[in-house]
């Protein structure tokens, strides 16, 4: 597709359940990355990658987020043991280069709710 | 932690007014993005700044960097009932984008 592609599109999960959320970037971007949008605000950065590399994953909130992109293509972000506060909209982004005038192309994220 | 501030957080205006969107921070970027949301989708970029005062416009969009590439403005003029979203800033450094507070703008016919 010419887009970023997010499945699942929504997610319900139980607490303490682990779930996968999966990206598809566009293909050919080299840099892929993970941010947390609460509703009304700005994306939270979680992690990013260059190629398969995970570059910066400062964001994480805590050890039981983790993510991987094995083949520099598609990655998937993991939550594990999944709390109510972990209930959010997960977005990717892909970035075609790392030039100053590269822009994030963002795909429609999934929504995951805990219950 | 947000290090883009921006500002009003929330903007309800009647078709036709003119309107001014604040992104502030203490921290210097090497780029800018102002990027529009609508319900149910991703960000989709408007412009990049990349230059201190640099100036950019995008038909009725005008967008400026500050000199020390610290904040940005958005003014759009004679707003239209398409123009409705959630604006966002994000200041680039070092591969990583921090994106501002969101700015919700309601433009009623």
């Amino acid at each position: 597709g010419a887009g970023v592609s997010q499945s699942p599109r929504y997610k319900v999960t139980k607490r303490g359940q682990d779930v996968a959320l999966r990206c598809d970037p566009i293909s050919g971007h080299v840099s892929l990355y993970w941010y947390r949008q609460a509703l009304g605000q700005g994306p939270e950065f979680l992690t990013y990658f260059n190629y398969e590399a995970q570059q910066d994953k400062s964001g994480l909130p805590n050890d039981r987020f983790s993510a991987e992109r094995p083949e520099g293509s598609i990655s998937t972000l993991t939550i594990q043991r999944t709390e109510q506060r972990d209930s959010a909209m997960y977005r990717c982004a892909s970035r075609k280069t790392g030039g100053l005038n590269s822009p994030l192309h963002f795909g429609n994220g999934t929504r995951l709710t805990v219950t | 932690t947000q290090l883009l501030e921006q500002s009003p957080q929330f903007l309800s205006i009647q078709e036709g007014e003119n309107l001014t969107v604040y992104c502030n921070s203490s921290s210097v970027f090497s780029s800018l993005q102002w990027y529009r949301q609508e319900p149910g989708e991703g960000p989709v970029l408007l412009v990049t700044v990349v230059t201190g005062g640099e100036v950019k416009k995008l038909k009725r969009l005008t967008f400026q960097f500050g000199d020390a590439r610290k904040d940005s403005s958005l003014h759009i003029t004679a707003a239209q009932p398409g123009d409705t979203g959630l604006y966002l800033c994000a200041g680039e450094r070092l591969a990583q984008f921090y994106f501002g507070t969101g700015t919700s703008l309601t433009v009623i016919p």
